[in-house]
């Protein structure tokens, strides 16, 4: 059983596209992120979500927006694809209730998104 | 604001031998302190965290990693390394302080265990 999964796994696009990434985690978790790994494996996250409610949202281009349907999702949409978006793009969850607050992350396996 | 400095991009050791992968953090408050690794085309997986008391924590796969707060590191540590063990480390802070409870990546460390 997969914990976190993103899909697609591997994403290539056109500059110009708008284009969304998917995640899911069954592992009960009540809050969610999107990390983004550039090419020089430098991690850096973009937003989180505590129970659907944004909680980080770090300095991003607001061409990138999140959406928690539930608390066991957090997508992606990524409008005007440029090429510095390629990257490969984490999702996270993990749990900050009671004495889990200090529980680590649990990620997914990437998705792997091309810009040409 | 927090940070955390993985000043090695590689480390390179021979199986058998002791390995050290090198971490220093930095926050305004108390930390609570990550070790991952990542292998090619993985997400990154949990090796072991500090929250507090014993400074020598142990983890998965026979890693275990020292706190010392004096010299705000966090460095990892195996006795014995192995071919399997070769990977991308990251160590990662969370200041208890900070109520969005982000989590800070550093730089990664690329770990090359030779047979």
């Amino acid at each position: 059983d997969t914990a976190v999964s993103q899909t697609p796994k591997y994403l290539v696009t056109q500059m110009g596209n708008d284009k969304s990434i998917k995640c899911e985690q069954n592992l009960g978790h009540d809050t969610m992120y999107w990390y983004k790994q550039d090419s020089k494996k430098f991690l850096k996250i973009m937003f989180s979500y505590n129970n659907k409610e944004l909680i980080i949202n770090e300095t991003v281009p607001n061409r990138f927006s999140p959406k928690s349907p539930d608390k066991a999702h957090l997508n992606l949409h990524i409008n005007s694809l440029e090429l510095g978006d390629s990257a490969v793009y984490f999702c996270a969850s993990s749990s900050r209730t009671g004495s889990s607050y200090n529980s680590p992350l649990h990620f997914g396996n990437g998705t792997r998104l091309t810009v040409t | 604001a927090q940070s955390v400095a993985q000043p090695e991009d590689q480390v390179n050791v021979a199986e058998g031998n002791p390995l050290t992968v090198k971490c220093t953090y930095s926050v305004s408050g108390n930390p609570y302190l990550f070790w991952y690794v990542q292998y090619p085309n993985r997400g990154l997986q949990f090796l072991l965290k500090y929250i507090t008391g014993d400074n020598l924590v142990k983890g998965s796969y026979g890693f275990e990693a020292e706190f010392n707060k004096s010299q705000t590191s966090f460095h990892l540590k195996k006795p014995s390394a192995l071919v399997s063990d070769s990977a991308l480390y990251f160590c990662a802070v969370r200041d208890r302080g900070d109520s969005s409870y982000k989590l800070i990546f550093g730089s990664g460390t690329r770990l090359l265990v030779r047979p």
